[in-house]
């Protein structure tokens, strides 16, 4: 099963962007690139979505690399209210088998300085 | 509109004994999956159903199970609970047939299991 590999943990400042990376290098064609973020507790929530292209919703954007190998999630501006555990998971729509095993991890976990 | 709703939020229970946790999904929504959370391991995928079917299952004992009723409301039992059962319980649902694919999961608040 395609896994990803995340820090552990980061840092940030409040007001300042945040790029949180991500390595998937077992990536397959049919993989989507998702984020969901699981603030304290929280259920995680999601947080965005791509597939090739580079995506911008009202959370954050999200940058892939040309080869798909790895992506990053960025937030723009840093809140308080962003300190979170951020995870990156693949999910693929044209395999979902019995066997399909959905890998989470344990994310990064991002602190917000004020 | 109503979000994930997972009950009971809290419970102890003992070595040994059983559990059934219970998944009300937001209404719409056709697929339900469980994940199990610990601090070392993280997120844990359980096992998913639609439509009454369970369509995937993770590398968890025989003694974990669930069930989907008609009306998407899904359960989860853990048998013969074990000390390292404790943990929290997520379930989330979805809109789309299947949560593998692109469609966004909504999760609910969990359940924590403690297993005395």
């Amino acid at each position: 099963d395609a896994k990803t590999t995340q820090p552990n943990s980061m840092e940030s400042n409040e007001e300042e962007p945040v790029h949180l990376p991500c390595n998937h290098s077992t990536i397959s064609g049919t993989d989507y690139i998702h984020w969901y973020r699981q603030l304290p507790s929280q259920g995680p929530e999601y947080v965005i979505h791509g597939l090739t292209s580079n995506v911008n919703n009202r959370m954050a954007s999200l940058a892939i690399a040309e080869d798909r190998k790895s992506s990053t999630l960025i937030l723009h501006r840093a809140t308080l209210r962003d300190a979170a555990v951020y995870y990156c998971i693949l999910r693929d729509p044209l395999n979902a088998g019995n066997n399909r095993k959905l890998i989470w991890g344990l994310g990064t976990s991002l602190a917000v300085n004020p | 509109k109503a979000g994930v709703t997972q009950t009971p939020r809290y419970l102890i229970k003992t070595r040994g004994q059983q559990v059934t946790l219970s998944c009300s999904p937001i209404s719409g929504h056709r697929s339900v999956s469980w994940y199990q959370q610990t601090p070392g391991q993280g997120l844990q995928f359980l096992f998913e159903y639609f439509s009454e079917t369970q369509r995937n299952k993770g590398n968890f004992p025989g003694r974990f199970s669930g069930r989907q009723f008609s009306n998407s409301r899904s359960e989860m039992n853990v048998s013969t609970l074990e000390l390292g059962d404790s943990a929290l319980y997520l379930c989330a649902s979805s809109q789309t047939r299947d949560s593998s694919n692109t469609g966004e999961l909504f999760f609910g608040e969990g359940s924590r299991l403690t297993v005395l």
